[in-house]
This record gives C-alpha cells, sequence and structure tokens, in this order.
C-alpha cells in the first residue's frame, strides 16, 4: 500500500529556502511511470500545483514559480524533495507530496496527508 | 485567480443529484481528456474521483461521473449522502508550459 509522508519545518523566516522531503514506501520512486510531485493549498484558498518529477529525473515546473524552485528525487532513500528559494508570505501554504502515473491523467492520483509551512519572521 | 472557473457552491438534498462545472478554455480542458476531478473533506487531504474525464480509480462508487462538452468539464453525484458533503476541485492538463491547472472549488452541501 503506497504511502506518502511530508516533513520539513512548519515555519520559515521571509527570503530563506523551504524544503520539504517526501518519504514513499509502498513502492520505488524509480518505478517505471510514475511521476513525483508538489501540490499546496494556502489557507482557507484552492489547489495549485507546484511541479513534478518522474521516474527517469525528468522536471516540470509551475511557470509562476519556476525561477525558485528545484524538485529531486533520492532513489538511495526512496524519496523527493521540494525546495522553494527566496520565500515570502505569499508562500504559507499547506504542502502535499503526491504521485500521478501515466496511464491516470491527473495531477495526482495518490496524495500524502500534507504539511503546514508558515513563512513569517 | 484559479485558471479553471468553478461555481462556489452547490447543494442538493439525500438522494438528489447534483452536477458542478469546470470552464476553461481550449488550451486547457478543450485541449485533451486529461481531466480530473478531486474531493476534498475539511482538514483532509484530496482524494481523486474522476480522471481522463469520467475514470473512476477503483473504490469511487459509481454515484460519480464526469463528462465534457467543448471546454466545459462536468462532476455529476447522483442519490447523494451525507458523506458526499466536501469541496470539490477540477483539475486539467494545461499543455507542456503550463502543464497542470486546478478550478477554484465548489463546496457541495448536502441538505
Amino acid at each position: 500500500q503506497l504511502q506518502l509522508q511530508e516533513s520539513g519545518p512548519g515555519l520559515v523566516k521571509p527570503s530563506e529556502t523551504l524544503s520539504l522531503t517526501c518519504a514513499v514506501s509502498g513502492a520505488s520512486v524509480s518505478g517505471s511511470d510514475y511521476y513525483w510531485g508538489w501540490i499546496r493549498q494556502p489557507p482557507g484558498k484552492g489547489l495549485e500545483w507546484i511541479g513534478s518529477i518522474s521516474w527517469r529525473g525528468g522536471t516540470s515546473y509551475n511557470p509562476s514559480l519556476k525561477s525558485r524552485l528545484t524538485v529531486s528525487l533520492d532513489t538511495s532513500k526512496n524519496q523527493f524533495s521540494l525546495k522553494l528559494y527566496s520565500v515570502t508570505a505569499a508562500d504559507t501554504a499547506v504542502y502535499y507530496c503526491a504521485r500521478r502515473e501515466s496511464m491516470v491523467a491527473t495531477s495526482a492520483h495518490y496524495w500524502g496527508q500534507g504539511i503546514l509551512v508558515t513563512v513569517s519572521s | 485567480q484559479s485558471a479553471l472557473t468553478q461555481p462556489p457552491s452547490a447543494s442538493g438534498s439525500p438522494g438528489q443529484s447534483v452536477t458542478i462545472s469546470c470552464t476553461g478554455t481550449s488550451s486547457d480542458i478543450g485541449l485533451s481528456n486529461h481531466v480530473s476531478w478531486h474531493q476534498q473533506h475539511p482538514g483532509k487531504a484530496p482524494k481523486l474521483i474522476i480522471y481522463e474525464v469520467s475514470e473512476r480509480p477503483s473504490g469511487v462508487p459509481d454515484r460519480f461521473s464526469g463528462s465534457k462538452s467543448g471546454n466545459t468539464a462536468s462532476l455529476t453525484v447522483t442519490g447523494l449522502q451525507a458523506e458526499d458533503e466536501a469541496e470539490y476541485y477540477c483539475n486539467s492538463y494545461a499543455g507542456s508550459t503550463i502543464h497542470w491547472v486546478f478550478g477554484g472549488g465548489t463546496k457541495l452541501t448536502v441538505l
């Protein structure tokens, strides 16, 4: 059974880097046809797709965040990560990690439980 | 402002049917059949309930169905049940530059 678990600091200062990790169990991050991604939800607001990385390491990013964003895979630890640079209060949100498969056309098939990250001094 | 437009709210009584619309453009919903719907209960992570316009993942009741016409997708819930009360988000592929977009969400209330 696939499980996705986000971890990282719940509080980040403005202008610093937001770093999150998603630990994967029940599947290999290098498994064929898997895409591992991040989606966020500001408090009381809707969902925003952030970006994803394929099992081969190819990345896709939201153009509005691309200049500040890195998504990476760590096959040795079976996890993937998000780094968002130069954060502001507008980056305060619940961050979800997710997986989709090539044959399931959606941005996220399976979701983690989410982690709230607040950007504040 | 979300890329896809959904009504902020919808409602129906138990046993009734309700349809939620999601309007986009020829650059997203109209581009392909890669349209999906996610259900989110308060304080919980979203859950995929429809993908590829009308396909249901394993375990999703057939009371949930999806359709698309032109640049508008729809989610229909038949035989409303109390547990269907949730926020529903549409989600569409938007090409190789923007990739994926969401609607602003529709809060479904079961009266």
